[in-house]
């Protein structure tokens, strides 16, 4: 079973404050994804990242991927209370069935991230 | 295109009882999956439906069970409830995937079902 490690649990720092989260696991996957979570809402894609050592930015936020595949980070520089909400990674194996392609998404528990103004 | 909608957004149910969650998927995704999340265990997958076939299956008991209908909307159903079953049960769906290739999830807002 694989499992994804998040931490911290939580964080609660000041508007303007620069942060970073981990997601760890010891298996590797073909992908991973980073969701945020806001109160009352399903998680909402902020980026997926396939190729080891992969660095993505999205505005001030910065995502990476291990070179193994089996840990990545989230950097948040400037934080602020917009960015509020729980964050989740979640790991990806590809595998094929006959009705093609598919795959099953593990999820950590995710990152509790309060950005106070 | 409209999200992925869920139906009803609240419930509040008995311990024994049964509960059918209604899904639909975003238009022309043929893939949906199931979640559970709760504030312990965080979100666990209950199941995945493809073109009107379970293709994955979590880690789940068999009071967990699920459908999809040839317009790709799809139900979960839960059979004498326990109170552990309090949950946020997500819905989520996906655009056919390409050959080695991944696509995003999109989120339903989910249905909170409270089990007394």
């Amino acid at each position: 079973t694989q499992l994804l490690e998040q931490s911290p649990q939580f964080l609660s720092i000041q508007e303007g404050e620069n942060l970073t989260v981990y997601c760890n696991s010891s298996s590797v996957f073909s992908s991973l994804q980073w969701y945020r979570q806001e109160p009352g809402e399903g998680p909402v894609l902020l980026v997926t990242v396939v190729t080891g050592g992969e660095v993505k930015k999205l505005k001030r936020l910065t995502f990476q991927f291990g070179d193994a595949r089996k840990d990545s980070s989230l950097h948040i520089t400037a934080a602020q209370p917009g960015d509020t909400g729980l964050y989740l990674c979640a790991g990806a194996i590809i595998g094929k069935n006959s009705g093609g392609s598919n795959y099953k998404l593990t999820f950590g528990k995710g990152t509790l991230l309060t950005v106070n103004p | 295109k409209a999200g992925v909608t869920q139906t009803p957004r609240y419930l509040i149910k008995t311990r024994g009882q049964q509960v059918t969650l209604s899904c639909s998927p975003i238009s022309g995704h043929r893939s949906v999956s199931w979640y559970q999340q709760t504030p312990g265990q965080g979100l666990q997958f209950l199941f995945e439906y493809f073109s009107e076939t379970q293709r994955n299956k979590g880690n789940f008991p068999g009071r967990f069970s699920g459908r999809q209908f040839s317009n790709s909307r799809s139900e979960m159903n839960v059979s004498t409830l326990e109170l552990g079953d309090s949950a946020l049960y997500l819905c989520a769906s996906t655009p056919d995937s390409r050959q080695g290739s991944y696509n995003e999830q999109f989120f339903g807002p989910g249905t909170r079902l409270t089990v007394l």
